[in-house]
């Protein structure tokens, strides 16, 4: 069964920073892995999504990785701003249907004014 | 734009009532799915649905039914609420085929059972 895990589960910095979440994962066989945002009270919001014979996807300031090989994903936040904490949640998708996504319980992640 | 709207955003109910949560998608999309959000545990899949008549249970379904009889909506039915059932649900869809593909929520229902 796949297993997801997000470390570390909360992290703060300074504003201006460059920062970096990690993601991993134990099975390697997967089709695509994705970063959500969720903020307090919200639902969550695509961020990237990552298929799996890609190895980064960028977006403005984020851009995400994927070592599938390795098991893991990190999604590298440039220029931190006050605006930009919220937790931030990946998930894995191994197939086989909506069984097959797996989350993990994200990092919260506050960028000090 | 589209979205996917899930009513109501709160309620609160007392154990062995009914309740329904309604979710709504604009998106077309044919993947649509029901999860609960609890601190210790993430998010945890309810049901899904592929399309149009299909539902299937996922992870934490006892308690719980969905039904699918267009493409917009998938309403969460809680039979007979109890209280392991407070909890935030969130519903989603998607239109992956060979995979779940990109997901987007709603901003999620507070349900509390008291």
């Amino acid at each position: 069964k796949q297993e997801v895990t997000q470390i570390p589960a909360a992290l703060s910095v300074p504003e201006g920073e460059n920062l970096v979440l990690n993601c991993s994962f134990t099975d390697s066989a997967i089709y695509n892995l994705q970063w959500f945002r969720q903020d307090p009270g919200k639902g969550l919001t695509s961020l990237l999504l990552i298929q799996s014979s890609q190895r980064e996807q960028t977006s403005g300031r984020l851009n995400a990785s994927l070592d599938k090989s390795s098991g893991r994903s990190t999604l590298y936040i440039a220029a931190s701003q006050p605006g930009d904490s919220a937790t931030y949640l990946c998930a894995v998708d191994s197939g086989g249907g909506a069984d097959g996504l797996t989350f993990g319980k994200g990092t919260h992640l506050i960028i000090q004014p | 734009d589209a979205e996917i709207t899930q009513s109501p955003r709160h309620k609160i109910t007392e154990t062995g009532r009914q309740v329904t949560l309604a979710c709504h998608q604009t998106w077309n999309h044919n993947n649509m799915f029901w999860y609960r959000q609890d601190l210790g545990h993430g998010l945890r899949l309810i049901h899904y649905s592929y399309g149009v008549q299909d539902t299937n249970k996922g992870e934490v379904s006892d308690g719980y039914s969905v039904s699918r009889s267009n493409t917009e909506d998938l309403p969460l039915t809680l039979e007979s609420a109890a209280s392991s059932q407070t909890s935030v649900y969130f519903c989603a869809s998607s239109e992956g085929v060979a995979n779940t593909g990109e997901l987007f929520f709603g901003e999620g229902s507070r349900l509390t059972v008291l």
